[in-house]
């Protein structure tokens, strides 16, 4: 089982919906979540960081923690075309140096 | 300046040349990393750099050298590289030292490297 679960998709949906993209893992010692981005050929941009568990926000992004479920989510509000894009999620923590522990990230098509 | 950029964005290489890859960041950080990222995977992490110094070495095969010259530059040099070692080369760098808490890692665009 890896430490770190997400569908790879493709997630297809139409301009303007809600999209829900998720990880569980299975280290209930993780404390750092985030969120990358990453268009085809480029570079990974990390979106949020969130610490523990709670909601933090971001202009169309809303990103989600449930630690006692092991389970992280990014909601995307009035997705655009340009949110087309493969999703990464990655968590660590101190016994982990730190390092990132990455989920296999899901590809993400919003239809015009 | 807040990026990471790298050069060159594009390598063809055979297996006999020696090559190398630049880094650079000018935002004051402290760790730097390389990754390797083959398609349709999570980045790899290579090496890590933390105040200049190498801290980690994931047991990358020692066709790979890294080297960071100064605080805002690391190097990749790339020795009789194998074809399967093409792939998307990824530096990134954070603010604080390796193992430091809420140290987000700044990726730059990546060389694409293909060996033949």
């Amino acid at each position: 089982q890896k430490e770190v679960e997400q569908d790879p998709g493709p997630l297809s949906v139409p301009e303007g919906a809600i999209v829900s993209l998720n990880c569980t893992y299975s280290n209930s010692a993780f404390q750092y979540f985030m969120w990358y981005r990453q268009y085809s050929r480029k570079g990974p941009e990390l979106l949020m960081y969130t610490y523990s568990s709670g909601n933090k926000e971001d202009g169309r992004f809303t990103a989600q923690v449930d630690k006692s479920s092991k389970y992280i989510s990014l909601f995307i509000r009035d997705s655009q075309p340009s949110d087309s894009a493969t999703y990464l999620c990655a968590m660590t923590n101190m016994d982990s140096n730190y390092q990132l522990i990455w989920g296999a990230g899901t590809k993400l098509i919003i239809k015009p | 300046d807040t990026e990471v950029t790298q050069t060159p964005k594009h390598l063809v290489m055979g297996m006999t040349n020696k090559k190398s890859l630049k880094c650079e960041q000018h935002m004051g950080h402290r760790a730097m990393y390389w990754y390797k990222q083959k398609a349709k995977k999570p980045p790899e992490l290579m090496f890590v750099y933390s105040y200049e110094k190498l801290s980690i070495n994931e047991s990358v095969p020692s066709r790979f050298s890294p080297e960071c010259p100064n605080s805002s530059l690391l190097n990749l040099h790339l020795h009789a590289l194998q074809p399967e070692d093409s792939a998307l080369y990824l530096c990134a760098s954070s603010p604080g030292p390796l193992a430091w808490p809420y140290n987000e890692q700044f990726f730059g665009p990546g060389t694409r490297l293909t060996v033949l």
